[in-house]
């Protein structure tokens, strides 16, 4: 079975200031994926950054970035210059290929952007 | 294009009613799956859906039920609710769900009581 731990469940980041968001999973596959995804108060889960375990380099999207560790099991979110539009619930989550997008969710990280 | 519709979004029931929810997913997605999300679980895969067909299901009662129709519009039907299913049910689509590219509906809000 599949697991993902996010050990952070709130966090508070000045405006322009950089923050990194916690993950730990466990699983014996080793080939899968891994996300992070945002919550806004909408409740639409938005896609932040998608990584590949075959991959070792780290992904990147502007000013969202991962510290893949894949030995470790460890997959952390780096938000620099952060906004007020960051402010959400962030999730991180697993997934095997070819599952159907059955994705294993952490309990999530609730982050505030302070003016 | 327009994005994931799950329809509606608030609803209450009362314990033992059954409830419909649905979602219609991109166009062009053939592949559906239900999320639940609370505050105590979390978020939990309910079960996937592809071209009409259950592929994949999650660790949910019998009374947690879904389709899908030849639109790829998919239905999820609760039974005999309890209070404890009072949670955000959230949809996502993709392509064909063989990709990692989902997309997540804005959910609908079931509350028991």
């Amino acid at each position: 079975a599949q697991t993902v731990t996010q050990s952070q469940p709130e966090m508070s980041v000045q405006e322009a200031e950089t923050v990194t968001l916690s993950c730990t999973y466990d699983t014996s596959e080793n080939n899968y994926y891994l996300f992070w995804y945002k919550q806004p108060p909408s409740r639409q889960m938005i896609l932040v950054i998608r990584q590949e375990a075959y991959k070792q380099q780290n992904a990147t999207e502007n000013r969202f970035s991962v510290n893949f560790q894949k030995a470790a099991k460890s997959f952390s979110l780096k938000i620099s210059d952060s906004q007020l539009g960051d402010t959400a619930m962030y999730f991180c989550a697993f997934m095997k290929p070819f599952t159907g997008n059955q994705f294993y969710f952490g309990t999530g990280t609730s982050l505030t952007v302070i003016p | 294009k327009a994005g994931v519709t799950q329809t509606p979004r608030y609803l209450i029931k009362t314990r033992g009613q059954q409830v419909t929810l649905s979602c219609s997913p991109i166009s062009g997605h053939r592949s559906v799956s239900w999320y639940q999300q609370t505050p105590g679980q979390g978020l939990q895969f309910l079960f996937e859906y592809f071209s009409e067909t259950q592929r994949n299901k999650g660790n949910f009662p019998g009374r947690f039920s879904g389709r899908q129709f030849s639109n790829s519009r998919s239905e999820m039907n609760v039974s005999t609710l309890e209070l404890g299913d009072s949670a955000l049910y959230l949809c996502a689509s993709s392509l064909a769900g063989v990709t990692t590219e989902a997309f997540f509906g804005q959910g609908t809000r079931l509350t028991v009581v």
